[in-house]
C-alpha cells in the first residue's frame, strides 16, 4: 500500500531555516499537503501542492516537489517559537483517499 | 507500512441508518485514539478523543449521540455515525498514539487510511 515517511525529529535554533522532509512511495498522488498540530489541538493545513507543481511559496514557507524521486519537503524561514509543533506531510491518492506521514517534532531552541 | 487500519475504507448508507467504522492498531498499543473528519480541500477537524477504557472527549460543536466512540480495548476504537445523513457523508480519519518500536523512546501518532461515508 502507500506510504509515508518522515524523521521523527528536528531541532533548530530560533531564526535559522528549518526543512522538514517526506518521502512518498504512491506515484498517483494528485495533491500533497503539509499539516501542523499544535499541542492539545486538531491539525491545522498549511499548505498544499499540485503534483504538477516543483515549488509553491507561501510567506515563510516554501514547499518543494521532486516527483521524480518522492520527494516532498518544507521550508519554513526565520523560524520562531511559535513554529515548534508537529508537521506531518500527507498525500492524497485520488478519491480523497489521503495517506499521513508519522509526523515530524519541530523543536525551536530560543 | 501502515500501522493503523481502518474498516471498512469505504461505506454507502441510506439516510437514517447507522454505520460503524473500526479503527485498530496493529502490533503496538494505542494508548490514546483520535477520530478526524476532512472536508475536501480543508483541514482535519478533530472530532474526539479516547483513552482505552474510558469516555471520549467531544470537541466543541461534535454532537456524542450522534457519533458514539468505543474505545474498547488498546487496539480498537469504533465511531458508530447513528441515524446518518446526508451532509454526515465525508471521509473519516482515525489515528493511534502509542509506542510502536520498542526502541522509540516516544510515542508517535499514526493515521488510518481513512474511511469515504456516503449517505444517500
Amino acid at each position: 500500500g502507500e506510504d509515508v515517511e518522515q524523521s521523527l525529529f528536528l531541532s533548530v535554533r530560533e531564526g535559522d531555516s528549518s526543512v522538514i522532509n517526506c518521502t512518498y512511495t504512491d506515484s498517483s498522488s494528485t495533491y500533497l499537503y503539509w499539516y501542523k498540530q499544535e499541542p492539545g489541538a486538531g491539525l491545522q493545513l498549511l499548505t498544499y501542492i499540485f503534483s504538477n507543481m516543483d515549488m509553491k511559496q507561501d510567506q515563510r514557507l516554501t514547499v518543494l516537489l521532486n516527483k521524480k524521486d518522492k520527494h516532498l519537503s518544507l521550508r519554513i524561514a526565520d523560524t520562531q517559537t511559535g513554529d515548534s509543533a508537529i508537521y506531518f506531510c500527507a498525500e492524497d491518492g485520488g478519491y480523497q483517499k489521503v495517506t499521513f506521514g508519522t509526523g515530524t517534532k519541530l523543536q525551536v531552541i530560543p | 507500512g501502515a500501522v493503523v487500519s481502518q474498516h471498512p475504507s469505504r461505506v454507502i448508507c441510506k439516510s437514517g441508518t447507522s454505520v460503524k467504522i473500526e479503527c485498530r492498531s496493529l502490533d503496538f498499543q494505542a494508548t490514546t485514539m483520535f477520530w478526524y473528519r476532512q472536508f475536501p480541500k480543508q483541514s482535519l477537524m478533530l472530532m474526539a478523543t479516547s483513552n482505552e477504557g474510558s469516555k471520549a472527549t467531544y470537541e466543541q460543536g461534535v454532537e456524542k449521540d450522534k457519533f458514539l466512540i468505543n474505545h474498547a480495548s488498546l487496539t480498537l476504537s469504533t465511531l458508530t455515525v447513528t441515524s446518518a445523513h446526508p451532509e454526515d457523508s465525508s471521509f473519516y480519519i482515525c489515528s493511534a498514539r502509542g509506542y510502536y518500536r520498542q526502541a522509540s523512546s516516544t510515542d508517535t501518532q499514526y493515521f488510518g487510511p481513512g474511511t469515504r461515508l456516503t449517505v444517500l
